[in-house]
């Protein structure tokens, strides 16, 4: 299957900063999307992004599928964007399964 | 349209017990996968059904974990004879082809 590297590993802002997460995949993939699990432990979907870009609000993503890799970009920080990211790709052998990367830790201080 | 639905949110088992999760995909998918989700990692790939069909089991540990969907009714994964390292996080995703959409987890913790 497939092998997710997220960087980095955490993260620590000031609110109001700008914040690129960086993701890259080991094989094409066929689906790519990015999530935020807040401190309660939910997952929430950002973004289906297997190319191109999207924006939504604050948060805006790109895919780079020849390249193999995926960016989330958070604009403006707020203290409620504090939580673990996650990318997770479907490629290769993997069939429909996500195999997700370790996450990037963000917190964000007041 | 509701969310994918987990319940129960919290389950406590002793050692040797048996637990069971329960997944209702949203509306009109018919894809669900189960993940599970260790402390302080990220989610690792169970098991991916569809109607009364195991499509992919090879993220499913050999013994005493199994999964159904069966043609009515919800998703359920079944542990049984529960060990404390099966404590963890179970997330339930449904998808009506590509993207999935995950439910609120359950929280299992074997004492």
């Amino acid at each position: 299957g497939i092998q997710v590297e997220q960087s980095p590993p955490d993260l620590i802002l000031q609110e109001g900063a700008n914040s690129t997460l960086r993701c890259n995949f080991s094989d094409s993939v066929n689906n790519l999307q990015w999530f935020h699990q807040n401190p309660w432990g939910q997952l929430i979907n950002l973004f289906y992004i297997p190319s191109g870009t999207k924006q939504n609000g604050r948060l805006s993503a790109t895919t780079v599928a020849t390249e193999r890799y995926s960016l989330l970009y958070i604009s403006s920080s707020q203290t409620t964007d504090s939580g673990v990211y996650f990318c997770a790709g479907e490629g290769g052998t993997s069939g429909s399964r996500l195999t997700f990367g370790e996450g990037t830790q963000l917190t964000v201080n007041p | 349209n509701a969310g994918v639905m987990q319940n129960p949110r919290h389950l406590v088992r002793r050692r040797g017990q048996e637990a069971r999760l329960r997944c209702s995909p949203m509306k009109g998918h018919s894809h669900v996968y189960w993940y599970r989700q260790l402390p302080e990692e990220g989610l690792k790939f169970m098991v991916y059904l569809q109607k009364e069909n195991i499509i992919d089991e090879s993220g499913m540990p050999k013994e005493r974990f199994s999964a159904e969907f069966p043609k009515e009714g919800p998703s359920i994964l079944r542990i049984q004879q529960v060990v404390r390292g099966d404590s963890a996080a179970y997330f339930c995703a449904s998808s009506p082809h590509n993207e999935q959409f995950f439910g609120p987890g359950t929280r299992l913790t074997v004492l």
